[in-house]
């Protein structure tokens, strides 16, 4: 079976400070690869999502940046974190034309 | 108009009782939809899946959905204080048979009471 594995579970940093967030799947290969952020009261934003090593889209203009160095471990980044990049970071994965199925996540603050 | 609309509770009802969480959307590309379930400080988990109009049942699960109408409805039965969680409805397009970009509703959270 499948797992997806996301750590840290919590996370504070300080304003200006660079982030690393790692999300790596067991069981399958090749599989998509996303990056959410969930704000309260805001419902899940899709940040990025990679098809395939190397290969990233990004649907939100900002601070972050994503990676996939390999085939399945996708890294969610940051030279310096803003306050506004607080929230609940979340890792997904799916088969082509399949659902997506989530890690349970990071909680990030930015103090 | 947002693309999917959802309420967001918090919806309270005893144990035992039959349970009915809905979404509407605008879009009517949409093909597939979807039910998760998030507990307090997790990541959503996948509860059902369905791309076609109909009811869709897994255990006490019914998923419905009514492209005509463009609503979708997920259905508890007997429901149990491990039912208690917040519930996001997601769809997204049929794009060439990939299933990338999901649209979630803002969820419902649901107490179910002992």
């Amino acid at each position: 079976s499948q797992t997806i594995h996301q750590w840290p579970a919590t996370l504070v940093q300080p304003v200006g400070s660079p982030l690393s967030l790692e999300c790596t799947v067991e069981g399958t290969s090749n599989p998509n690869l996303y990056w959410y952020r969930q704000a309260a009261g805001r419902g899940l934003q899709l940040l990025f999502y990679s098809v395939g090593i190397g290969q990233i889209s990004s649907e939100v203009p900002q601070n972050l940046s994503a990676s996939r160095p390999q085939d399945r471990q996708f890294i969610l980044s940051s030279k310096k974190l803003l306050l506004s990049d607080s929230g609940f970071y979340l890792c997904a994965w799916s088969r082509v034309s399949q659902p997506q199925h989530f890690g349970d996540g990071t909680r990030l603050s930015i103090l | 108009q947002k693309e999917v609309e959802q309420d967001p509770g918090p919806l309270s009802v005893p144990e035992g009782a039959i349970v009915s969480l809905n979404c509407t959307y605008s879009n009517s590309a949409f093909q597939y939809f979807m039910w998760y379930r998030q507990y307090s400080r997790k990541g959503p988990e996948l509860l059902m899946y369905t791309y076609s109009s109909g009811n869709k049942e897994d255990g006490r699960f019914t998923a419905q959905v009514d492209k005509s109408s463009k609503y979708i409805s997920l259905f508890i039965r007997d429901s149990q204080p491990s039912d208690s969680a917040t519930y996001l409805c997601a769809m997204s397009l049929n794009s060439g048979g990939s299933n990338y970009k999901l649209t979630f509703g803002k969820g419902t959270l649901l107490t179910v009471n002992p």
